[in-house]
């Protein structure tokens, strides 16, 4: 599996733009970018994924470089709540048993 | 919210007892994970399934086994548990293994080893 590399920690301000990128210059051609959070006491969720166009959903925005070696994560206002550990992974379709490799991530701290 | 749900949520035990944590489903999914998380190293894989009875190695195996008799049971035990097997461990289930396919996590089980 092709390897993530984040930024250990990042701060924000509330209510102020996020972004957390992360690199991936190993990709391959048919490996989607995945992102994941874990907030403090709680099993990871998913928040975002994918290939080659920039995707938008209500929690976030994922943008993802031309050459697919780099992507970000876009938090629009950060509130609070959005305090946790970041995770970028990539997965692939070639690996059929869907299984998920995590790095480190990036732990997010928000100031009010 | 996923239908997911791990027992024991809280468990202290002593060395060399054996341990079996469970994992329940209510999706219907045919895949699931046994994850371990611990502090400065992030979530590692321990086992997975792809269905019933079939189960395979993830990349921190040893001193665990899993069964899985049936599609919405996954089990993970501790034959002879020890103090570095203390840990939270998550339960995640998976529709498929297409690229697009979510996991979805349990709450965790916190397992201490005295």
């Amino acid at each position: 599996d092709a390897k993530t590399t984040q930024p250990n920690s990042m701060e924000s301000n509330e209510e102020e733009p996020v972004h957390l990128p992360c690199n991936h210059s190993t990709i391959s051609g048919t490996d989607y970018i995945h992102w994941y959070r874990q907030l403090p006491s709680q099993g990871p969720e998913y928040v975002i994924h994918g290939l080659t166009s920039n995707v938008n959903n209500r929690m976030a925005s994922l943008a993802i470089a031309e050459d697919r070696k780099s992507s970000t994560l876009i938090l629009h206002r950060a509130t609070l709540r959005d305090a946790a550990v970041y995770y970028c992974i990539l997965r692939g379709v070639r690996n059929n048993t869907g299984k998920l490799i995590f790095g480190q991530g990036t732990t997010l701290q928000v100031k009010p | 919210d996923a239908g997911i749900t791990q027992s024991p949520r809280h468990k202290v035990t002593e060395t060399g007892t054996p341990v079996t944590l469970r994992c329940h489903q209510t999706e219907n999914h045919r895949y699931m994970y046994w994850y371990r998380q611990d502090p400065g190293h992030g979530l590692r894989l321990i086992h997975y399934s792809y269905g019933v009875k079939d189960t395979d190695k993830g990349e921190v195996s040893d001193g665990y086994s899993v069964s899985r008799s049936k599609t919405e049971d996954f089990l993970l035990t501790l034959e002879s548990a020890t103090s570095s097997q203390t840990s939270v461990y998550f339960c995640a289930i998976s529709a498929d293994t297409l690229g697009t396919g979510e996991l979805f996590f349990g709450e965790g089980s916190r397992l201490t080893v005295l």
